[in-house]
């Protein structure tokens, strides 16, 4: 299994404004993968992130919107620019050892 | 993007009860897994099935891997409170290369007193 870690665990925004949200694993991994649910819904891959390689986005998720950083095995961001009301979501990572994954405890977001 | 087909959306059980839910697709998968999420929590893996017709416990969980690849279904037997939550079941694509999860709609199960 894998331990991750997410920073901050919430926040309270204001539109206009951008968020950083750092995922954190205690081992090195190859693949993190960056998630949202919005409230009461099930999670959505916003996109993958690859160590040394821009991330690959699904559909409906730009880089504009979502950049993300993968400086190393153990560590990645991602960044909610720009929100809106619509952004209020949960953002959670995750990590993909050995065929399954395992999700961080997730970013609760409120954006005013 | 693409979503599992999960059954029931909610259950509403007296403790002590079993309960049975599942998960279904038109898309075969080489891995399912069954995740349960608490209020203000990320999903927490419950069961993981890596083969066609693998039938795997944990407890009082019991999941199977259907025999089609398309299906999963997972059994909790004599619930207890702390069973209740939102229980999501997610399919691992089948493509070589395919790490993506596509995941159900979930089922919230909650535990009448």
């Amino acid at each position: 299994s894998a331990v991750i870690s997410q920073k901050p665990s919430r926040d309270i925004c204001q539109r206009g404004t951008s968020l950083t949200i750092q995922c954190q694993v205690d081992s090195q991994v190859t693949m993190m993968f960056w998630y949202r649910q919005q409230p009461g819904q099930s999670l959505t891959l916003i996109a993958t992130a690859n160590q040394g390689s821009e991330a690959t986005y699904e559909s409906g998720f730009v880089i504009d919107k979502f950049p993300i950083s993968r400086p190393n095995l153990t560590f990645s961001t991602l960044t909610v620019s720009n929100m809106s009301p619509e952004d209020s979501s949960i953002y959670l990572c995750s990590v993909d050892p050995l065929e399954t994954q395992y999700f961080g405890p997730g970013t609760r977001l409120l954006v005013l | 993007g693409q979503q599992l087909n999960q059954s029931p959306q909610s259950m509403f059980i007296q403790e002590g009860e079993d309960v049975s839910m599942n998960c279904t697709s038109s898309s075969i998968f080489n891995t399912w897994l069954w995740y349960k999420q608490d209020p203000g929590e990320g999903p927490v893996l419950l069961i993981a099935l890596y083969k066609a017709g693998e039938l795997t416990s944990n407890g009082r969980l019991t999941a199977q891997f259907g025999i089609t690849r398309k299906d999963s279904f997972l059994n909790i037997s004599a619930s207890i409170p702390s069973d209740v939550g939102i229980y999501f079941c997610a399919g691992l694509g089948a493509n070589f290369g395919n790490e993506k999860l596509t995941f159900g709609t979930g089922t919230r199960l909650t535990i009448i007193p």
